[in-house]
């Protein structure tokens, strides 16, 4: 069974930074490229940023372009969120794609919390 | 980018309705278009990918049609634990883009 569980949401004052990690397991983590999307209460869903099996791809929102970092190692996918804003507060989901370049999304976690604020 | 406009944002339908939902992107995507389910408070669900190809284990009143800039995902049959948030995504071009969503409520 497919798993992927993300960690390291929080509270957090604008301007810092924080670090998403996304745990996988049930699938050959090197064999599929990796996904984040989030989503502001109440609001649909933002891609954020991907990376492809190899890491070699990687592209982001234009929102978070400059300020957000993704990686993977191991079977981990992180995402560093630097100089975060307010707009940036939302729940953070982790996706694994169908294959090994970026594409279309087929397993997602449950998402960690990120609150940024005073 | 590509802006992905859905239609209708919301819409009323009993159980064993049809429903249809719409997708136009801003700009020719071939058919790099995925579809996904919300309920309140849960994680996304995939739908379809390909524009047409159902994720294992959706079942197949759930179907998926279009290409260049119109898409449509379409519910044959509605039943009670469909009712939920709808989103199309583009994947041709990056970034990646969700539509903005349609509710589909009793």
């Amino acid at each position: 069974e497919v798993q992927l569980v993300e960690s390291g949401g929080g509270l957090v004052q604008p301007g810092r930074s924080l670090r998403l990690s996304c745990a996988v397991s049930g699938f050959t983590f090197d064999e599929h490229a990796m996904h984040w999307v989030r989503q502001a209460p109440g609001k649909g869903l933002e891609w954020v940023s991907g990376i492809s099996r190899d890491g070699d791809t990687i592209a982001y929102a234009d929102s978070v372009r400059g300020r957000f970092t993704i990686s993977r190692d191991r079977n981990s996918l992180h995402l560093q969120m630097d100089s975060l804003r307010p707009e940036d507060t939302a729940l953070y989901f982790c996706g694994k794609d169908i294959g090994p370049g970026i594409g279309a999304t087929e397993d997602w976690g449950q998402g960690t919390l990120v609150t940024v604020s005073s | 980018d590509i802006q992905m406009t859905q239609s209708p944002s919301s819409l009323s339908a009993s159980v064993g309705d049809r429903v249809t939902i719409n997708c136009r992107a801003s700009q020719d995507i071939n058919i790099h278009v995925a579809w996904f389910q919300q309920k309140p408070g849960k994680a996304p669900k995939s739908l379809i990918y390909l524009t047409s190809i159902l994720q294992s284990g959706v079942p197949s009143r759930f179907s998926g049609s279009g290409s260049g800039t119109d898409f449509t995902l379409t519910i044959s049959r509605l039943q009670p634990e469909d009712f939920a948030t709808y989103y199309c995504q583009q994947y041709r071009y990056y970034p990646l883009t969700f539509g903005g969503g349609t509710k589909v409520e009793i």
